[in-house]
């Protein structure tokens, strides 16, 4: 039950895109395409940004998009928005039990 | 409008007991996983637990099994967190999720402070 690895931090300016990696093993990640990412403001609950590796739920913009390589997906944050400055969080189906990335803080420059 | 909010959180000593709920709306509670996941003040995101929809499979992460207890009511529309043995370790806000391969709704969250 090893917490997936993301880089602690990115950053980018607006317009620029940012990818951030997530990378987890073939238990979790590389196993199953249930990877989903989320974006955290401070003091608020996590929003769910992307599911299924790739698949964005209604109302998040197309600027957001995900992938996934064997055991490692990754999120891209597209024309970056002052508003996208947030922790990041991936999360990954591990057989029952759930795994999530020690998270990304995305600064907008 | 799905609804998840969770109570019963607190200050509670080293060694000590607190039990936190979740009251769910809006939806169908019986036909979804249900999970407890955890944020320590100023760390990431810790899945605790998950509970299937009628409580037939749980899933703890390792530094809480034995201590904690899922559980669910679904005539209540309610989610449990029974915890036990608490230590500073279990500081943090616990939120209560609906789903478990990914998870649209979120509860506010519940404070646990464990300290003397």
């Amino acid at each position: 039950q090893s917490a997936l690895t993301q880089p602690p931090s990115a950053s980018g300016s607006p317009g620029q895109s940012v990818t951030i990696s997530c990378t987890g093993t073939s238990s979790d990640v590389g196993g199953y395409n249930y990877v989903s990412w989320y974006q955290q403001h401070p003091g608020k609950a996590p929003k769910l940004m992307i599911y299924e590796v790739s698949k964005r739920p209604s109302g998040v913009p197309d600027r957001f998009s995900g992938s996934k390589s064997g055991n490692t997906a990754s999120l891209t944050v597209s024309g970056l928005q002052t508003e996208d400055e947030a922790d990041y969080y991936c999360s990954s189906y591990a057989g029952g039990n759930s795994l999530f990335g020690g998270g990304t803080k995305l600064t907008v420059l | 409008e799905v609804q998840l909010v969770e109570s019963g959180g607190g200050l509670v000593q080293p060694g000590g007991s607190l039990r936190l709920s979740c009251e769910a709306s809006g939806f169908t509670f019986s036909t979804y996983w249900m999970k407890w996941v955890r944020q320590a003040p100023g760390k990431g995101l810790e899945w605790v637990a998950n509970i299937k929809q009628d409580g037939s499979e749980r899933y703890y992460v390792d530094s809480v099994k034995g201590r904690f207890t899922i559980s669910r009511d679904n005539a209540k529309n309610s989610l449990y967190l029974q915890m036990n043995s608490l230590t500073a370790e279990d500081t943090a806000v616990y939120f209560c999720t609906r789903g478990l391969y990914s998870n649209t709704y979120w509860g506010q969250g519940t404070l646990v402070t464990v300290s003397s």
